[in-house]
């Protein structure tokens, strides 16, 4: 099976633009979560879906917003651009919404100019 | 809320020795716990997991992790260390009660490996 993919790999933005950042998980897996890392915070849990329903959330402002599709693809939209949000995004499916591993893709790193 | 402790940044081992990474979690029931590597510029590979049962547990690469519930770590061992294996070792917990998928990571330890 096809790992998680994640596009693009890389981005450049300026402050106070929106992005959108894709992530197509392994197939037949129906969660998905998204994570930030960065040298400061870490990893850090931003939100996950399942069946097109967000079932769990970080601690992020609402400029994170995120969505997920009949096919199971997610995206996350990050508005109004600040610096900060400078840091690698990794996307991670499971097959279930129980205990299960998660799957990590490669990442999209974005950079806020 | 748990957390995962990672006391050790950064580890230099020599090629060929063995080699033990630090993780302690916080939380009242048991947890879920999982030991990912990333190298540089790559996502998260998972080396190995405890849900349940038998405390020592076998990853790939030769990696094993021990669950002690008394001492609150899972502490991730490899007998001997290759060149390969430098790269960064994350420690990860997730539980029933805030959502199995949100998992919550430790620091980080990176492993240099010398010659």
């Amino acid at each position: 099976k096809a790992g998680v993919t994640q596009t693009p790999r890389y981005l450049i933005k300026t402050r106070g633009q929106q992005v959108t950042l894709s992530c197509s998980p392994i197939s037949g897996h129906r969660s998905v979560s998204w994570y930030q890392q960065t040298p400061g915070q870490g990893l850090q849990f931003l939100f996950e879906y399942f069946s097109e329903t967000q079932r769990n959330k970080g601690n992020f402002p609402g400029r994170f917003s995120g969505r997920q599709f009949s096919n199971s693809r997610s995206e996350m939209n990050v508005s109004t651009l600040e610096l900060g949000d400078s840091a690698l995004y990794l996307c991670a499916s499971s097959h279930e919404g129980g205990p299960d591993t998660q799957y990590f893709g490669p990442g999209t790193r974005l950079t806020v100019l | 809320a748990q957390s995962v402790t990672q006391p050790d940044i950064h580890i230099t081992v020599s090629e060929g020795a063995s080699l033990e990474l630090r993780c302690n979690y916080s939380y009242g029931a048991t947890p879920y716990l999982f030991w990912y590597v990333q190298s540089p510029g790559q996502g998260l590979q998972l080396l190995l997991k405890y849900f349940s049962g038998d405390t020592l547990v076998q990853g790939i690469k030769g990696f094993e992790a021990e669950f002690k519930r008394s001492q609150s770590s899972f502490n991730l061992r490899k007998p001997s260390v290759h060149w390969s294996d430098a790269a960064e070792y994350f420690c990860a917990v997730g539980a029933r009660n805030t959502g199995f998928q949100k998992l919550v990571f430790g620091t980080g330890t990176r492993l240099l490996v010398s010659p």
